[in-house]
């Protein structure tokens, strides 16, 4: 079975300053890998994810993430956060021939105005 | 907008009474439904998987018996939380797979007295 670990459950950061959530995953085939976003009081939303091809993927709001398959990891960076990137994000992992999504711990990004 | 939705959003019940909770597909078939918990700081927990026509399949540590689910067509799952008690408070998260991405609902929040 597989297994997500985000190292860091909490950061704090100022405006205008750059991101980047660890990731790490552990399963012994093909995966398909996804950021999800949930912003205070809603629902989870995709914010990126990567199937196949390159290994950068652009998502929503000025996201990006970096599959590298050697280290079994897929950060989460934006050069930039704002305020109302605020919010709790989950990196999750499925294999590429099955149904199981498994969520990483989460973690809770606060951006300080 | 919303693919997945969810009713009630929150419902507050006295122990021992049971909770129905609908999730449902917007504009398209889900064969297969997933339902999650998500306690209090934490990650998503997968605790079934609802497949349309036939019996849902638990995660382990998940009774059967005590969250009953029904998939009833290709766009409605549901989830009853029978003789419910304080522990099952909770945050109940309903998903469907369209295309290769999984949409969450906005989850319901359950409140047992």
């Amino acid at each position: 079975a597989q297994s997500v670990s985000q190292h860091n459950h909490h950061v704090i950061l100022s405006e205008a300053a750059s991101l980047e959530l660890g990731c790490n995953y552990s399963y012994g085939g093909t995966v398909n890998l996804f950021w999800y976003v949930q912003y205070p009081g809603q629902h989870l939303q995709l914010l990126l994810k990567y199937f196949s091809g390159d290994p950068l993927v652009k998502g929503i709001k000025g996201f990006e993430a970096e599959f590298i398959k050697s280290k079994f990891s897929f950060n989460l960076r934006k050069p930039s956060v704002q305020w109302s990137d605020t919010a709790e994000y989950f990196c999750a992992v499925k294999p590429n021939a099955g149904n199981m999504l498994t969520f990483g711990g989460g973690t809770r990004l606060m951006v300080k105005p | 907008g919303a693919v997945v939705s969810q009713h009630p959003s929150r419902v507050i019940c006295k122990s021992g009474t049971s909770v129905k909770i609908e999730c449902r597909s917007l504009d398209f078939q889900a064969t297969t439904m997933f339902w999650y918990r998500q306690f209090p700081k934490k990650s998503l927990m997968l605790m079934a998987t609802s497949n349309e026509g036939s019996k849902a399949t638990y995660e382990q540590g998940v009774e059967k018996d005590k969250f009953l689910i029904n998939h009833a067509s290709l766009t409605l799952s549901t989830l009853t939380v029978t003789s419910a008690h304080p522990e099952d408070s909770s945050f109940y998260i309903c998903s469907a797979t369209r295309g290769e991405v999984r949409f969450f609902g906005p989850g319901t929040r359950l409140t047992v007295l």
